[in-house]
């Protein structure tokens, strides 16, 4: 009954350091997308994925690797981390293939802070 | 470029009074459209969406939207604010499968 878990919820790191977030779902939707939050721009896709061993560039991928190996999870990591990626990072998911008509399910969120 | 553009930051309206969320977008064609709820320290929550057919799409939370293709609008709105609707608002819009638009978001304060 999780649905859509991100851990950490915080995380402060330093510059060029790898860091990886985690998004797990349990409803084994197909689609899974990893946005940032920043002051002014609303929300930026940054990767999705539309099924495992599937993913694809959204908005803003510079800076940023996932994998979905498996259908639940899909992390987004940090190789080499910047300040210009401090942010609140979210994960979402959707049952449906297609456009984007379905409805998105949002994760909590991880605040991430690069010094 | 395609883009969705919220033209107010900060609302206050009193409890109890009407609300007006504007939302306006620029597509070629007509995207799908969406209107996002965030509480503090929450992830976001679909209100309603709007693919066609009716321009006055009912959502929860007593929301509704309306979309006018004349002026790329789709403003979000609720007859009586309740204190519990103050949080940030997001219109989204979507045309593609790597093209989920949003705004850059409205918060709303509910005065007593």
């Amino acid at each position: 009954d999780a649905g859509i878990t991100q851990s950490p919820r915080y995380k402060i790191t330093e510059t060029g350091r790898q860091v990886t977030l985690m998004c797990h779902q349990t409803w084994s939707h197909s689609y899974m997308f990893w946005y940032r939050q920043d002051l002014g721009h609303g929300l930026r896709l940054i990767y999705y994925s539309a099924a495992a061993d599937i993913t694809d560039k959204g908005e803003v991928p510079d800076g940023y690797v996932v994998s979905r190996s498996k259908t639940e999870n899909f992390p987004l990591t940090l190789e080499s981390a910047t300040r210009s990626q401090t942010s609140v990072y979210f994960c979402a998911s959707m049952r449906t293939s297609g456009v984007f008509t379905d409805t998105q399910y949002f994760g909590p969120g991880t605040r991430l802070t690069v010094l | 470029a395609q883009s969705v553009t919220q033209p107010d930051i900060h609302i206050t309206v009193s409890e109890g009074a009407s609300l007006e969320l504007r939302c306006n977008y620029s597509y070629g064609a007509t995207p799908y459209l969406f209107w996002y709820v965030q509480s503090p320290g929450q992830g976001l929550q679909l209100l309603l969406k709007y693919f066609s057919g009716d321009t006055l799409v009912q959502g929860i939370k007593g929301f509704e939207a309306e979309f006018k293709r004349s002026q790329s609008s789709f403003n979000l709105r609720k007859p009586s604010v309740h204190w519990s609707d103050a949080a940030e608002y997001f219109c989204a819009a979507s045309a593609t499968n790597n093209d989920m638009r949003f705004g850059a978001g409205t918060r709303l304060t509910v005065k007593p």
